[in-house]
């Protein structure tokens, strides 16, 4: 089945406790992207990827990185996380403009 | 302010009437997509359309985009009570997505 998976789903954690959120799609795309979603609110683009090694920040970089070692996988990182960074999550991939979303996770920092 | 503004916020209608949403965006795009989400869960495409185009039809949905006006509108026609979900508009220019801030839609049954 084609689609986007995020792990993990919901994470509780504290200020300052390095974290990863993982993504991973199966359906070959070039392009993946991260975002957040804060309550009511639409979707605001962290970083994004259109291929293997070559990613861009976009809207809300600020205290995330991300990495593209391979076409599949494109994790988010928070080496430092503080409490503005609780959201909603979720990573996309495309290949042709329609993006295909995650299930999103949920991340608490305390 | 965001670039993808949708408008009304809120609308709430009766199973059977048609609901249209709005969209306005403020730079160059390539193309257009509008999105639907439940609650909390993630966003399901719908439709999208591209910057040369000016109608897209897809069952109940259709989209117009005027690029000299820099807005697009959704319509759901014959709307079902399934359709309660938060609307959202993205564009896209180069890799870079903007989502507007949506708009929930109620259908009362």
């Amino acid at each position: 089945e084609a689609q986007v998976t995020q792990n993990p789903r919901y994470l509780i954690t504290v200020t300052g406790k390095k974290l990863t959120v993982t993504c991973s799609q199966n359906m070959n795309h070039e392009y993946m992207s991260w975002y957040r979603q804060d309550p009511g609110l639409g979707l605001r683009q962290i970083y994004y990827s259109m291929n293997v090694e070559v990613t861009d920040k976009g809207d809300v970089p600020e205290g995330y990185k991300v990495s593209r070692k391979e076409k599949r996988n494109f994790p988010l990182i928070l080496e430092s996380p503080s409490p503005n960074q609780t959201s909603l999550y979720f990573c996309a991939s495309s290949l042709s403009g329609e993006q295909f979303f995650g299930p999103g996770t949920r991340l608490t920092v305390l | 302010s965001q670039q993808g503004e949708e408008d009304p916020q809120a609308l709430s209608i009766q199973e059977g009437e048609n609901a249209t949403m709005n969209c306005s965006y403020k730079t160059s795009i390539n193309n257009l997509q509008w999105y639907r989400q439940n609650s909390g869960r993630g966003l399901v495409h719908l439709i999208l359309i591209r910057s040369n185009e000016r109608e897209k039809h897809s069952g109940r949905l259709r989209v117009t985009l005027d690029t000299s006006k820099k807005s697009s509108s959704l319509l759901i026609t014959a709307s079902r009570a399934a359709d309660t979900a938060s609307y959202f508009c993205a564009t896209s220019n180069a890799g870079k997505s903007t989502f507007g801030d949506g708009t929930t839609l109620t259908v009362k049954p």
